[in-house]
């Protein structure tokens, strides 16, 4: 069974840069790697998702090696609005063609004044 | 509009009892999934339809049964509730067919058993 391991908190100030890396052994081939984000007493939220190297969107960048075996979230300048837990999502790549998610148990992000 | 609509937001109930939590997604989505959140945080998928059909049906006890009546909802019964059960449920969807990963979360549904 594939695993993810992300850190299980972080802390941040207002306006630094912060990365979250996860990493994922044994991740489906043709599967993406996927983030989402949770604020309290809400669902899950996705923010990025991609196969390889880099994607950027209008709230955060996701770097990918070329192995796969870890992905780095990185949420540029943040806000106390950004304070919340963050999960990545990964395929696993020994369901064979039952395709099994995998989800990373979260970083809770705390960003301080 | 809201794309995943799950209810009750919040059920108290005793132990014994039987509840259902009702899902309805307007996205189109061929995929809905029930997940349950315990209170250290951690997403565990209980059950995913695809079309109507049970594709993943994980470890959960027989207690628990889902129905979907079309492939826009996905209702979860209970029965005999034990306390181990209080938990946040989340009703979700996503369109299969391709290999991203997109899922579409409910509010949740908070589950107390006393």
């Amino acid at each position: 069974l594939a695993k993810t391991t992300q850190p299980i908190s972080m802390d941040s100030y207002e306006g630094q840069e912060v990365n979250i890396t996860c990493s994922h052994n044994n991740i489906a081939t043709n599967d993406y790697i996927t983030w989402y984000q949770q604020f309290p007493s809400q669902g899950p939220r996705f923010i990025i998702q991609g196969y390889k190297t880099k994607v950027t969107n209008e709230v955060a960048s996701l770097f990918i090696p070329a192995d796969r075996k870890s992905s780095t979230l990185s949420l540029p300048r943040v806000s106390l609005s950004d304070t919340a837990v963050y999960y990545c999502l990964v395929g696993d790549g020994n369901a064979g063609n039952n395709r099994k998610l995998i989800w990373g148990l979260g970083t809770s992000l705390a960003v301080n004044p | 509009d809201t794309a995943v609509s799950q209810t009750p937001k919040y059920l108290v109930t005793q132990m014994g009892n039987d509840k259902s939590i009702k899902c309805e997604q307007n996205l189109g989505h061929d995929t809905m999934y029930w997940y349950k959140q315990d209170s250290k945080k951690f997403l565990k998928i209980m059950f995913s339809y695809n079309n109507k059909e049970l594709i993943i049906n994980e470890t959960v006890p027989n207690r628990f049964s889902p129905k979907s009546p079309d492939k826009a909802h996905l209702n979860l019964h209970i029965n005999s509730l034990e306390l181990g059960d209080s938990a946040v449920y989340f009703c979700a969807s996503s369109q299969e067919g391709h290999t991203g990963n997109t899922i579409y979360f409910g509010e949740g549904s908070w589950l107390t058993v006393v």
